[in-house]
């Protein structure tokens, strides 16, 4: 298996540019979260996905974050307009039945 | 408010001398407590889960225990490619999310 793919690796944008990051979750994995990572915080959750559909988004910062699942294989979460306060590292990970995450590699984004 | 602290934030040892990093928390029903370890870089990576107070768990050099209050990981003889970021991270029964600590980046000299 080639585990939790996200991409890109690197985003380098302008402040107010729309910021779109990328997951595919491992194959047969029913739940799928977003983690930000930045060293004043830690890893925070932004969302998680149950078989598709979104449980809880208490933790995305703005109306300026937004995350869909349009299928079982793939999932984005976008930023718009972003922010540079928004530059951190996002992950994606996914589970089954909520137990054992496995994460991806990780998007780091700078707006600048 | 589930609470997960870690520390210390860095350690720095010498190859071969034994430690110990730790993780405190508050959580209302502990459904599991996980430990990840984090190279520059990439995603956290699994190491152990632990369920009740007095599991123990190992892995090479690496001992993982858990009490009703806290979390260690006992690391004996280390080696520099045991220099990475840890984290411990909470599970809260009847959830499926995973509430993290800060962690404990620990470098290990030749």
């Amino acid at each position: 298996d080639a585990g939790v793919i996200q991409s890109p690796r690197h985003e380098v944008t302008e402040m107010g540019q729309e910021v779109t990051l990328r997951c595919k979750p491992i194959s047969g994995h029913d739940y799928l979260f977003w983690y930000r990572q930045t060293m004043m915080r830690g890893l925070e959750l932004l969302i998680y996905f149950n078989n598709n559909v979104p449980i809880d988004d208490s933790g995305m910062p703005e109306d300026r974050f937004s995350a869909k699942m349009p299928n079982a294989s793939f999932s984005t979460l976008k930023i718009q307009p972003s922010e540079p306060r928004d530059s951190a590292v996002y992950f994606c990970a996914s589970t089954l039945a909520g137990v054992g995450y496995t994460f991806g590699s990780g998007t780091r984004l700078t707006v600048v | 408010e589930d609470q997960v602290t870690q520390s210390p934030e860095a350690l720095r040892l010498q190859e071969g001398e034994s430690s110990s990093l730790n993780c405190s928390y508050t959580v209302s029903g502990l459904r599991g407590l996980f430990w990840y370890r984090q190279d520059p870089g990439k995603g956290p990576e699994f190491l152990f889960t632990l369920y009740s107070a007095g599991e123990e768990k190992e892995k090479e050099r690496l001992k993982a225990t858990l009490t009703k209050k806290e979390s260690f990981l006992h690391i004996t003889a280390p080696k520099p490619e045991d220099s990475a970021t840890y984290l411990c991270a909470v599970q809260v029964a009847g959830y499926s999310t995973l509430t993290f600590g800060k962690g404990t980046m620990l470098l290990v000299s030749p």
